[in-house]
């Protein structure tokens, strides 16, 4: 149990483009989601907290209006990179969880390459 | 400052034997704990959780929390070169945004054959 699918897993795209990517839980309900970005041999870096029919609360340094979220479901979640630059290449992570004492389960990630 | 943290290593041991990983946190009032196993290029991968202080088994795997030193550890029991990954501690910190997990920045484990 506790399925997370994210998609798509690799996307090579021209610099302003804006790029969607979905993460959905498969056998659960996610309450809250989160995204999450990872540079290359560098820890995890929390983007933005979303929980079902609310607006995202997005970490320090993280701009709302570039990285966009919605989560309308209990098991669907999209960020979308607007007008993507190559500095915004990276290893994009989902995850979800239940409820609050739950483990968070993470999808299989997102490389994005900006060229 | 909410903080994890972790030996970066790499921590080598040999094929077999036991593979202690450690985890410090700075929040004494901090209510859960996950180790997550992350391989090169992938997403992390839940391996277990503890929520009260002591041993918790599963499998080749235990998780210890001590509450009172603030200290959670991870043993990798019959240690096997598949187990080579980044292991990530996580905690879940009162006022946290939302709730969220801290992340420690992770202990490289290789398992040498």
């Amino acid at each position: 149990g506790a399925v997370v699918s994210q998609h798509p897993s690799w996307v090579i795209c021209k610099s302003g483009t804006s790029v969607k990517i979905e993460c959905r839980s498969l056998d659960f309900q996610a309450t809250t989601m989160f995204w999450y970005r990872q540079f290359p041999k560098q820890s995890l870096m929390l983007m933005a907290t979303s929980n079902e029919g609310s607006k995202a609360t997005y970490e320090q340094g993280v701009e709302k209006d570039k990285f966009l979220i919605n989560h309308a479901s209990l098991t669907l979640s999209t960020l979308t990179v607007t007008s993507a630059h190559p500095e915004d290449s990276s290893f994009y992570i989902c995850s979800a969880r239940e409820t609050g004492v739950q483990p968070q389960h993470f999808g299989d990630g997102t490389r994005l390459s900006i060229l | 400052q909410k903080e994890v943290e972790q030996n970066s290593g790499p921590l080598s041991v040999p094929e077999g034997a036991i593979a202690s990983l450690n985890c410090t946190y700075s929040d004494r009032g901090s209510q859960s704990f996950f180790w997550y196993r992350q391989y090169s290029g992938k997403s992390p991968e839940l391996i277990m959780f503890i929520y009260s202080n002591g041993d918790k088994e599963d499998g080749r795997f235990t998780a210890q929390l001590n509450k009172a030193s603030q200290y959670v550890s991870l043993l990798i029991r019959d240690s096997q070169p598949s187990d080579s990954a980044t292991y990530l501690c996580a905690v879940n910190m009162r006022g946290g945004s939302q709730g969220n997990l801290i992340f420690g920045k992770g202990t490289k484990l290789s398992v040498k054959p």
